[in-house]
Order: C-alpha cells, then sequence, then structure tokens
C-alpha cells in the first residue's frame, strides 16, 4: 500500500479564518513533506518531518505552521492567509534512510485551497 | 541556470506512437531519478525510480539515466490516450545524514490523441 490521504480535498477561507490541512500515511514511513503548486508548475517544498522533528523548513511564511503529532500525521495549519496563496497543497511521505540514499516520495492527491 | 532544465511541451502525439520525454541536470551529485506522473488537479504518482547510470523497464515504459551526459530520459511505448498527463522529472543527491531534497523539472505536459 503506497497510499497518502489528506483532507479536505478542497478548502475555501477568508483571509481571517484559521483552518488546517491534514495528512495521514500508514506506510511506516519517517520523513513527512508539505509542497506548494500552483498552476502549470512543479511542487514547491515548503517543509520536511524527519522523525518527527521539523528537519528542513523553506523560509516558509509564519502564517503557514506545521505539526507532526505522530510518525503517521502531518498537519499544516493556516492563518491570515492571503489571495496568492491559493494553490495545491501537497503532502508526501519516504521512508528517509538517512544517509543511504534516496527519498523515493509518494505523493498525496493534493488539498486544493482558495483564499478569498 | 536552474539545476534540472526540462522542456515544458505541450508535446502531441497520436495514439500508440512512441514518447520520449527528456530532462538535463548540472549538479553531477545526483544520483537518484525519479519520474512522476501527474493527472490535471491531482497529485503526482511515482511512475519510474533509477539510481545511478542504466536503463530500468516497467511494462511500457523505460527509464534511462546517462550520468556522463547529465540527461535522463522517458520512454513511453504504444502510447494511450490515458497517458495524457504531464510528466515531472525529480532528482536527489545523498549528502548523508539528511533527508535529501527533490528537485524537480517544471514537467511536460503529454497529449496523446485517440
Amino acid at each position: 500500500d503506497t497510499e497518502v490521504t489528506q483532507t479536505p480535498k478542497h478548502l475555501v477561507m477568508g483571509m481571517t479564518n484559521k483552518k488546517s490541512l491534514k495528512c495521514e500515511q500508514h506506510m511506516g514511513h519517517r520523513a513527512m513533506y508539505w509542497y506548494k503548486q500552483k498552476a502549470k508548475k512543479p511542487p514547491e517544498l515548503m517543509f520536511v518531518y524527519s522523525y518527527e522533528k521539523l528537519s528542513i523548513n523553506e523560509s516558509v511564511p509564519s502564517r503557514f505552521s506545521p505539526e507532526c503529532p505522530n510518525s503517521s500525521l502531518l498537519n499544516l495549519h493556516l492563518h491570515a492567509l492571503q489571495p496568492e496563496d491559493s494553490a495545491l497543497y501537497l503532502c508526501a511521505s519516504s521512508q528517509d534512510l538517512s544517509g543511504r540514499g534516496a527519498d523515493t516520495q509518494y505523493f498525496g492527491p493534493g488539498t486544493r485551497l482558495t483564499v478569498l | 541556470q536552474k539545476e534540472v532544465e526540462q522542456d515544458p511541451g505541450p508535446l502531441s502525439v497520436p495514439e500508440g506512437a512512441i514518447v520520449s520525454l527528456n530532462c538535463t541536470y548540472s549538479n553531477s551529485a545526483f544520483q537518484y531519478f525519479m519520474w512522476y506522473r501527474q493527472y490535471s488537479r491531482k497529485g503526482p504518482e511515482l511512475l519510474m525510480y533509477t539510481y545511478s547510470s542504466g536503463n530500468k523497464e516497467d511494462g511500457r515504459f523505460t527509464a534511462q539515466v546517462d550520468k556522463s551526459s547529465k540527461y535522463i530520459s522517458l520512454f513511453i511505448r504504444d502510447s494511450q490516450p490515458s497517458d495524457s498527463a504531464t510528466y515531472l522529472c525529480a532528482m536527489s543527491a545523498n549528502y548523508g545524514g539528511a533527508t535529501n531534497k527533490l528537485i524537480f523539472g517544471t514537467g511536460t505536459l503529454l497529449a496523446v490523441q485517440p
């Protein structure tokens, strides 16, 4: 089973709202990722969690706040977003064989976010 | 210069054609090469993964890596309308001890005409 699930599939929010995106995997992977993807562009890395610790933050604005409650779950908390934050938000996971190379990443279906 | 270059297309071919998708890269440390397929408004789906140079075949798909030329390819035989999607190449290096980032190409939009 190589499934990563994400909820919700679609989200519309105002600039003053607080919402959360959720991601779950049951492959025993120890690395989880958040990406942002705009139309006709490749995914853009936001955050990486390795063994439930934040290991990479690609200088993402603080209105995006990641959380990894356990090895299977990853959340992205959203607050005071801007219309330009509208995008497809993708979660991915990988085994994270640190020091042994390839992190073949498996992606979820994404949450399509619209900020009004 | 971008680390990974990929022709964005669009590439339009008739059903049954052989499709060749390509990426070039500049970082000689890249060792792991992946191809993802992404249908419109969906998440990327891992198609092929190769390590170092050589060929790998899986059904109608063949991935090829030429590290000396810093060039990777994905061939699709007997292309089908259901292959119509954006194909993203991605690659990473082993810097040891840290979770490695994937570097993506811009993606090639493929349309297979019935």
